[in-house]
C-alpha cells in the first residue's frame, strides 16, 4: 500500500487566517481524498481530489472555504479558509490506487483560536 | 451524511472478554473495511471484506457481512487493554466512485 506523508502534523491558528495542509503520497495513486473529524465524532468526506481539475464536494462542503489542489497524481492540498473555532478538527487526506487498496495519511490537527 | 450506523456507540468490558460491534449501512456497497483509531491519532486498517464474501479472519478478529440486511459485525476475541480505541466501519457503494464513507463509530474500553 502507497504511504502518506501528511503536514502539518498539528497547528494552532488564529481566527479569520488559513491553513494549508499538504499530502505526499509515495507512488502514484487514482484517487485522494479529505476528510474532516470534529472532536468526538466519525470521519466526514470533504471531497475528492481530482487530478487537474476541481475537486469533487460533498453535500455542506464549499471550494471557497475549502479549496483543494491536486497537480499532480502524487500530491494534494486542501486549505481551510477565513477559519473559525468550529473548524477546529482533525483533517485527514487518503489515497487509494483504484483496488479498494486505502490508506490514510496520520492527520492535522487544527485549532482555531 | 454518514452511510453507516454502528451499536453501540460505546462499550466497556473486561480483558479477556469477547467484543461485538454492528454495523448498518443504507446502498448497496461494493465492500466494507474496519478501522481503528487510537485516541483521536491515524486510521489504522483492520480487515477489508468484499460484497460477495460473508465471513473473514484476521488473528482475534473476525467480521461478518450480511448483505440482506446491510450489516456487518466485528468481534474481537480475547480482548486486550491495547484494544482500547475507537471503531469504524467504512463503505464504498457500487457506483465506482471508490470514495469511503464512514460510521459513527464505537468506542470500546478493555479494563485489565
Amino acid at each position: 500500500s502507497a504511504v502518506i506523508s501528511q503536514k502539518p502534523s498539528r497547528d494552532i491558528c488564529q481566527r479569520g487566517t488559513s491553513l494549508t495542509i499538504q499530502c505526499q503520497v509515495d507512488s502514484q495513486v487514482t484517487m485522494m481524498f479529505w476528510y474532516r473529524q470534529q472532536p468526538g465524532q466519525s470521519l466526514t468526506l470533504i471531497a475528492t481530489a481530482n487530478q487537474g481539475s476541481e475537486a469533487t464536494y460533498e453535500s455542506g462542503f464549499v471550494i471557497d472555504k475549502f479549496p483543494i489542489s491536486r497537480p499532480n497524481l502524487t500530491f494534494s492540498t486542501l486549505t481551510v479558509s477565513n477559519m473559525s473555532p468550529e473548524d477546529s478538527s482533525i483533517y485527514l487526506c487518503s489515497a487509494t490506487d483504484g483496488n479498494y487498496g486505502y490508506t490514510f495519511g496520520s492527520g492535522t490537527r487544527l485549532t482555531v483560536v | 451524511s454518514q452511510q453507516g450506523e454502528e451499536d453501540p456507540q460505546a462499550l466497556s468490558i473486561q480483558e479477556g472478554e469477547n467484543a461485538t460491534m454492528n454495523c448498518s449501512y443504507k446502498t448497496s456497497i461494493n465492500n466494507l473495511q474496519w478501522y481503528r483509531q487510537n485516541s483521536g491519532r491515524g486510521l489504522v486498517h483492520l480487515i477489508l471484506i468484499r460484497s460477495n464474501e460473508r465471513e473473514k479472519h484476521s488473528g482475534r478478529l473476525r467480521v461478518t457481512l450480511d448483505t440482506s440486511k446491510k450489516s456487518s459485525s466485528l468481534l474481537i476475541t480475547a480482548s486486550r487493554a491495547a484494544d482500547t480505541a475507537s471503531y469504524f466501519c467504512a463503505t464504498v457503494t457500487t457506483s465506482g466512485t471508490y470514495k469511503y464513507i464512514f460510521g459513527t463509530g464505537t468506542r470500546l474500553k478493555v479494563l485489565a
